[in-house]
């Protein structure tokens, strides 16, 4: 079966500006979640959504959002960007239970600010 | 605050040798630990995960060991291949299984 899918996969912005990510998740997988990959700071969680809900929040200020919809599409936006918002986003999906499971992630979205 | 750690930034070692990635981790709640393997311009793949019931997980050349009352746990792979090379991460899960924290990763080379 298909895989995680995120687009784009680079784009470059200038600071204030905003950003629109996508992540379509494998089918079936209803939980979506989002990880910001830096080499200073890893991987860290930025929020992750099933059934529509945001189920799960990280530690990251408000100008970072998302959303999922009722095909379990998810988009993720930063807004009013700075220059450590620079960075590899990746996407996870899962069924999402409460059973332990792994994530699939997509390849990500490299996003460079300027 | 990390709640994972993984202290080695790097690791080399030589083909058909034993390669060992280690992780430490400082929350209790953590129930469940998973290791991910990465390759450049890639997402993060599943290699091999652990319940906190158990203290030994096997998969092929891979185990992983834990060690609950050092809040430690181990990454074996035996032997290593020179296509083993990437980036580890650690990472642990607690009341969401969907939610996990990262370690920041370990990246190991196999050389011929």
């Amino acid at each position: 079966k298909a895989g995680v899918t995120q687009t784009p996969r680079y784009l470059i912005k200038t600071r204030g500006q905003q950003v629109t990510l996508s992540c379509s998740p494998i089918s079936g997988h209803r939980s979506v979640s989002w990880y910001q990959q830096t080499p200073g700071q890893g991987l860290q969680f930025l929020f992750e959504y099933f059934s529509e809900t945001q189920r799960n929040k990280g530690n990251f200020p408000g100008r970072f959002s998302g959303r999922q919809f009722s095909n379990s599409r998810s988009e993720m936006n930063v807004s009013t960007l700075e220059l450590g918002d620079s960075a590899l986003y990746l996407c996870a999906s899962s069924l999402g239970t409460s059973e332990p499971g792994e994530l699939f992630f997509g390849e990500g979205s490299r996003l460079t600010v300027l | 605050d990390q709640q994972v750690k993984q202290n080695s930034p790097s690791l080399s070692v030589q083909e058909g040798r034993i390669s060992i990635l280690n992780c430490d981790y400082t929350n209790s709640m953590f129930d469940y630990f998973l290791w991910y393997k990465k390759y450049p311009a890639e997402g993060p793949t599943f290699l091999i995960s652990i319940s906190s019931i158990k203290d030994k997980n096997e998969d092929g050349r891979f185990t992983v060991f834990l060690n609950k009352s050092a809040k430690h746990l181990s990454l074996h792979i035996v032997p290593s291949q020179p296509g083993d090379s990437a980036v580890y991460f650690c990472a642990a899960s607690g009341s969401g299984y969907s939610t996990l924290t990262f370690g920041k990763g370990t990246m190991l080379l196999v050389s011929p």
